[in-house]
């Protein structure tokens, strides 16, 4: 693809409910990463998988907090019994490989009401 | 660990101004150091980024930052503002040889006035 894509743009929901964030990454890179950026904050890293290693989960939050990736291709990034304190902008990234540039995507802006 | 500091959470400048944006790191291992730029609604593009060759590094859109050890600095610059500049900048840094994720400042939001 032309770049990295994510999905939905834009999320409202109610505070307890589940949402689930998609990230198709730039093809054939084999790295991606998920960011949280809050109103006036900078990012924040969550997770990131490269290739078949066991993903760095060290910057997931809570428990309430998971991402999947299945291969090199789509990563879903799952919320669960989301806070209003979740409300941020979620980015995602890919690269052709560790230590290469960071690829971002436009980001999923979450409302938890 | 690794931390970045962005001094300055707005700055302003007149067209054809220089531009001065602050970025100082801290890191217990020889770092990779990036700036990254947000404009409205959309994701971060990459303006340049330093990986232990030239310590003056030059980027997209006339943009340069020279990395200084002794300061732990690596400040964003161009020479002319233009108002096609006007967004949100990020300092990010990373460990060679460790964990791949970056840590971002806080960023710097640039008001280019006419």
């Amino acid at each position: 693809g032309a770049g990295v894509s994510q999905s939905p743009s834009n999320k409202v929901t109610e505070k307890g409910k589940d949402v689930e964030l998609r990230c198709d990454p730039i093809s054939g890179h084999t790295a991606l990463y998920w960011y949280r950026q809050r109103l006036g904050q900078g990012l924040e890293f969550l997770i990131y998988f490269q290739g078949n290693s066991a993903p760095d989960k060290s910057g997931l939050p809570s428990d309430r907090f998971s991402a999947e990736r299945t291969g090199e291709s789509v990563s879903t990034l799952t919320i669960q019994r989301t806070q209003q304190e979740d409300s941020a902008v979620y980015l995602c990234a890919s690269s052709s490989q560790l230590r290469e540039t960071q690829y971002f995507g436009p980001g999923t802006r979450l409302l938890v009401l | 660990a690794q931390s970045v500091t962005q001094l300055g959470s707005h700055v302003s400048v007149s067209e054809g101004a220089l531009v001065l944006l602050r970025c100082n790191y801290s890191s217990s291992v020889p770092p990779y150091l990036f700036w990254y730029v947000q404009y409205p609604n959309q994701g971060l593009q990459l303006l340049l980024k330093y990986t232990s060759a030239a310590t003056l590094v030059k980027g997209i859109n006339g943009f340069e930052a020279e990395f200084k050890k002794s300061e732990t600095s690596f400040h964003l610059t161009k020479p002319s503002a233009h108002m096609s500049d006007a967004a949100e900048y990020f300092c990010a840094v990373s460990p060679r040889g460790g964990s791949e994720k970056l840590v971002f400042g806080k960023g710097t939001k640039l008001t280019v006035n006419p």
